[in-house]
């Protein structure tokens, strides 16, 4: 049984290019979170989504970012003309259902804007 | 915004010592996990907490709720090298729904041999 799969592991993008980051999550698992981890900070929330809806963007800045999770493939958190301060960690999660804060994180993809 | 602090922030061990992590908040939580994190890697699941007063056991470490869910402490007995990592807790809020998760300051644990 797989586990949450992100890809690119690793990212180089220059500012002003945009970054796209893609995951797939558990078999099973509709429900998909991104979190974002800057050096020497804690995991911060970004967005939650289901098959084709986002459910809570509260923690996804108001410019330049946006998620989506299609009713087929992976989701993908898209990152438009990129900016140093966008260099960091990001963390897909899925779970199988609401009724439990039980989240299973994929590795990550490592952006580094240059 | 709901805080969980971690203490310590560091702590650098030998092998065969018992150690102590601790979660704090001045906030009720409907839950609260702990994860392990290795460099490079994302945070794994090692234990979910509901109930107030609740003590889960995963081999050497030993998982405490605070009766009245606002803190969490992590024990390990006897760590071994492998235990080395970045340990984590996260709690979902109360009333928010079981969506974004909270993530602590974290601690930052090296066992040596």
């Amino acid at each position: 049984n797989a586990g949450v799969m992100q890809n690119p592991r690793h990212l180089v993008r220059r500012r002003g290019q945009e970054a796209r980051l893609r995951c797939s999550p558990m078999k099973g698992h509709s429900h998909v979170y991104w979190y974002r981890q800057l050096p020497e900070e804690g995991l911060k929330f970004m967005v939650y989504l289901q098959k084709e809806n986002i459910i809570d963007e509260s923690g996804m800045p108001k410019e330049r970012f946006s998620a989506e999770f299609p009713k087929e493939g992976p989701s993908i958190l898209r990152i438009q003309q990129v900016v140093r301060g966008d260099s960091a960690a990001y963390f897909c999660a899925s779970s199988p259902r609401t009724e439990t804060y039980e989240q299973y994180f994929g590795p990550g993809t490592r952006l580094t804007v240059t | 915004t709901q805080l969980l602090e971690q203490s310590p922030q560091f702590l650098s061990i030998q092998e065969g010592e018992n150690l102590t992590v601790y979660c704090n908040s001045s906030s009720v939580f409907s839950s609260l996990q702990w994860y392990r994190q290795e460099p490079g890697e994302g945070p794994v699941l090692l234990v979910t907490v509901v109930t107030g007063g609740e003590v889960k056991k995963l081999k050497r470490l030993t998982f405490q709720f605070g009766d009245a869910r606002k803190d969490s402490s992590l024990h390990i007995t006897a760590a071994q090298p492998g235990d080395t990592g970045l340990y984590l807790c996260a709690a979902g809020p109360m009333n928010t729904g079981f969506q974004k998760l909270v993530f602590g300051t974290g601690t930052r644990l090296l066992v040596s041999p």
